[in-house]
């Protein structure tokens, strides 16, 4: 069975300084990678997506993610914060042949200092 | 481009009563999903409709059930409703097979 960890539970960083969200995965076959975004009481927004090709991935609000079939990881990053990207991230997993239902992992709360 | 809409925001109900909840997917998206996100348990799939079929169900019991309607709307149906169905439940949609799952705001039950 296919699992997602992002083994940071909360991650605490300056407004301007650099960050990584930590993803890894397991699965038999390179699966389709997802980052959302959960703002406090809200729904999940799509940050970026990777089904195939290039493995550096482009996503919205500033957010990039590469895939590393030999580490399973699907690390996300972006280069400078936002007071406004506080939130909770979620990494998630789907088979690309399978019962169509996205596999979460337990997600990373965002917290930025002024 | 309206996004998936969910309705109630806010349920609240007592144990063993029944919940409906429902979703209207994106104009033109044909697969309809519910997850449940319970404190602590995370995200995790409940169903998945497509064309009006029922075609996965996660690991919860039959006491969880829903239907997709023929303009590709859904509900979800939580009868003998127990506190630890208190959750937030989201509903997204997507073209068909295999396309981005696209979520909606929620809707929070509260089992009292």
């Amino acid at each position: 069975a296919q699992s997602v960890t992002q083994p940071d539970i909360h991650i605490t960083v300056s407004e301007g300084a650099s960050l990584e969200l930590r993803c890894n995965y397991s699965y038999g076959a390179t699966p389709y990678l997802f980052w959302y975004v959960q703002s406090p009481g809200q729904g999940l927004q799509l940050l970026l997506k990777y089904f195939s090709g290039d493995t550096l991935v482009q996503g919205i609000k500033g957010f990039e993610a590469e895939f590393k079939r030999s580490q399973s990881s699907f690390n996300l990053r972006k280069p400078s914060v936002h007071w406004s990207d506080a939130a909770e991230y979620f990494c998630a997993v789907g088979e690309p042949q399978g019962a169509q239902k996205l596999v979460f992992g337990q997600g990373t709360r965002l917290t930025i200092n002024p | 481009e309206a996004g998936v809409t969910q309705s109630p925001t806010h349920l609240i109900k007592t144990r063993g009563q029944q919940a409906t909840l429902r979703c209207s997917p994106i104009s033109g998206h044909t697969s309809v999903y519910w997850y449940q996100q319970a404190l602590g348990l995370g995200l995790q799939f409940l169903l998945w409709y497509d064309e009006g079929e029922e075609r996965n169900r996660g690991n919860f019991p039959p006491r969880f059930s829903g239907r997709q309607f023929p303009n590709y709307s859904s509900e979800l149906n939580v009868n003998a409703l127990e506190l630890e169905d208190s959750a937030l439940y989201l509903c997204a949609s997507s073209r068909g097979q295999w396309d981005t799952q696209y979520f909606g705001p929620g809707t929070r039950l509260t089992v009292l």
